[in-house]
């Protein structure tokens, strides 16, 4: 059973352009969340979705974005890149979007941006 | 609003000694809570969940976590460190009607020595 596959794996960037972030989430997952890990600032949650609807979004500026398609694959978007957005993003997928809290969530092995 | 604690940044253990990583969380709400461990140049793999059932919370690898409502404490343990558990851990709290949202304690980077 294939993981959750997020592409690419390594990107560098420079400030204000924008970046496109792609992730493929287990077979028969519907749902998918996106988190930011930083030295600084540690993971944090940017936004969920479910069934292509936003379900949760984190404080973040507008610049960041996302979407998902009718086979749950989704992407993140950053325009106008900051040296601050420099991170690992990591992309998680699971059957629902929780309820009970009790969906366990699987990870990929993220996309590690570097804006230069 | 919630948050979660990791009491230690850096834990240094010898190979075949116990393990300790001390969370500590707040929660306005029923929580659930998990452990998560990060291996360099990997995803986060969840090691245990606790989600209102029973207090002692069982694991892969041999790790295993008590809930304890009176202290809001949710410590992970292993009896013996094997060398392939450096790495880094995350404690993690989640409101059950918050769908998919963590909420990440600041990481505890185990190194074993041998």
């Amino acid at each position: 059973k294939a993981g959750v596959t997020q592409t690419p794996r390594y990107l560098i960037k420079t400030r204000g352009q924008q970046v496109t972030l792609s992730c493929s989430p287990i077979s028969g997952h519907r749902s998918v969340s996106w988190y930011q890990q930083t030295p600084g600032q540690g993971l944090q949650f940017l936004f969920e979705y479910f069934s292509e609807t936003q379900r949760n979004k984190g404080n973040f500026p507008g610049r960041f974005s996302g979407r998902q398609f009718s086979n749950s694959r989704s992407e993140m978007n950053v325009s106008t890149l900051e040296l601050g957005d420099s991170a690992l993003y990591l992309c998680a997928s699971s059957l629902g979007t929780g309820g009970l809290g009790a969906n366990v969530l699987t990870f990929g092995a993220g996309s590690r941006l570097t804006v230069l | 609003a919630q948050s979660v604690t990791q009491l230690d940044s850096h834990v240094s253990v010898s190979e075949g000694t116990p393990v300790l990583l001390r969370c500590n969380y707040s929660s306005s709400y029923s929580p659930s809570l998990f452990w998560y461990v990060q291996h360099p140049n990997k995803g986060l793999q969840l090691l245990l969940k606790y989600t209102s059932a029973a207090t002692l919370v069982k694991g892969i690898n041999g790790f295993e976590a008590e809930f304890k409502k009176s202290e809001t404490s949710f410590h992970l343990t292993k009896p013996s460190a094997h060398m392939s558990d450096a790495a880094e851990y995350f404690c993690v709290v989640s409101r059950k009607a918050a769908g998919n949202k963590l909420t990440f304690g600041g990481g505890t980077r185990v190194l074993v020595k041998p």
